[in-house]
């Protein structure tokens, strides 16, 4: 099994609200990223998890804020979005942060609005 | 930090031609390359990885070659159906496994 999976596929926030991105795994990966994508550009690393630890933070606002309560699952809670930050969010694993040669498998992607 | 270039940024080509894609990248001492494809909307579906000491790979009607020396993969797709149109992002491996993706190929194949 190589799917990563993510809940919602959808979802419509307002700015005072607060929402939750879900991230699932069951290959046994121990390194776990999140990415924001906007339309016709490419996917822009946003946090990465090694070992369940916070290990890359690309700047990212404070009202995005990840968590990775165990080896299979990775959540991005959301809180005091604006309507920029409407995009796909996209989830991926892989076998191992380390180096480079480790294939990342991407989930399909949240689709976020923000109104 | 690495950096991808895919040029053009869209084409259109009639079915049934081949289709060749560029991409190129600024380090030469990378792990992998991968390419994907991406339909509007939708998330990322991974075509081919090919390994840094790989020339290429293939899957079907698709071939990936690599030249780390020359700092160029290219990305050929053979007799183009309409179905193929798509975009398609060239991303490499550097340090602590990150991608670096490029802007992409916008291809719409005509029928």
């Amino acid at each position: 099994d190589t799917e990563v999976t993510q809940t919602p596929k959808h979802l419509v926030m307002g700015m005072t609200n607060k929402k939750s991105l879900k991230c699932e795994q069951h290959m046994g990966h121990r390194a776990m990223y999140w990415y924001k994508q906007k339309a016709k550009k490419p996917p822009e690393l946003m946090f990465v998890y090694s070992y369940e630890k916070l290990s890359i933070n690309e700047s990212v606002p404070s009202r995005f804020s990840p968590e990775c309560p165990n080896s299979s699952l990775l959540n991005l809670h959301l809180h005091a979005l604006q309507p920029e930050d409407s995009a796909l969010y996209l989830c991926a694993s892989s076998q191992s942060p380390a180096g480079g040669g480790y294939e990342q498998y991407f989930g399909p992607g949240t689709r976020l609005t923000v109104t | 930090k690495q950096e991808v270039t895919q040029i053009p940024a869209a084409l259109s080509v009639p079915e049934g031609e081949n289709l060749v894609l560029n991409c190129s990248f600024t380090d030469s001492a990378i792990y992998n390359l991968q390419w994907f494809r991406q339909d509007p909307g939708k998330g990322l579906t991974s075509l081919l990885l090919i390994q840094s000491s790989q020339r290429e790979q293939t899957s079907g009607r698709l071939n990936a070659s690599l030249d780390k020396s020359s700092g160029r993969s290219t990305l050929y797709i053979a007799a183009s159906q309409p179905g193929d149109s798509a975009t398609y992002l060239c991303a490499d491996y550097y340090g602590n496994n990150r991608l670096a993706f490029g802007k992409g190929n916008q291809v719409v194949v005509i029928p």
